[in-house]
């Protein structure tokens, strides 16, 4: 069974540029969630989608931070601009209803956004 | 709020030795508890769960147990290997579907041989 995939592994961009990053979940997971992993800490979560649905948002920094998942599958992670502070790991991580491992989340391996 | 403490690192241990990493955490209710790993360019694996009181988790040699009356879920491996050098999480969930993890700093662990 295939993990959950992210793309790109790295980006680099200058303050002010757009990216974009996107996440497929494993499948038949229902929820999706993206994380914030700064240097030397743990990861913290920007937004939960149970399908398409956006359940927990409250930490996603919703001026310059966006996301979507169409069709309850995959996802995408937007920032515009991007400012020097963004710079960290972006994990994404999805996990499935109605099994005995409800409370499981597998992560993808990441990406390394540096914002010069 | 909900919140997990972990030992500070980094943990610099010669093969062989045994290993504990100390995870206490707070919490309302009856969380679920987990051990990630990160190895070096990777991602999250998870390690182990306990998902009530007393439960121990187990996988490669590692162990934790679930201690309430202590709100502890140590992390114990009699005989580390070089292979298991990598960055160490504890975290907890409301123990119901679908919520976000609250993960502990990380804990850095260096195995030579």
């Amino acid at each position: 069974e295939a993990g959950v995939v992210q793309s790109p592994r790295y980006k680099i961009i200058e303050k002010k540029q757009p990216v974009a990053f996107w996440c497929n979940p494993i499948s038949g997971h229902n929820t999706l969630y993206w994380y914030l992993q700064n240097l030397g800490q743990g990861p913290e979560l920007l937004i939960r989608y149970e399908n398409e649905e956006a359940v927990d948002d409250s930490q996603l920094p919703k001026d310059r931070f966006s996301a979507e998942r169409l069709k309850g599958v995959d996802s995408t992670l937007k920032i515009q601009p991007a400012e020097l502070g963004d710079s960290a790991v972006y994990l994404c991580a999805s996990s499935a209803e109605g099994t005995g491992d409800t409370d499981t989340q597998y992560f993808g391996p990441g990406t390394r956004l540096t914002v010069l | 709020g909900n919140s997990v403490t972990q030992m500070e690192g980094p943990v610099t241990l010669s093969e062989e030795a045994f290993l504990t990493i100390n995870c206490t955490y707070t919490a309302t209710g009856y969380p679920s508890l987990f051990w990630y790993v990160q190895y070096p360019g990777e991602g999250l694996q998870l390690l182990l769960k306990a998902t009530k009181a007393d439960d121990k988790g187990s996988n490669k040699g590692f162990e934790a147990t679930y201690r309430k009356e202590t709100t502890s879920f140590h992390l114990e491996k009699g005989s580390v290997q070089v292979s298991d050098s990598a960055v160490y999480f504890c975290a907890l969930s409301e123990n119901q579907a679908g919520t976000a993890l609250i993960f502990g700093k990380g804990t850095t662990l260096s195995v030579s041989s």
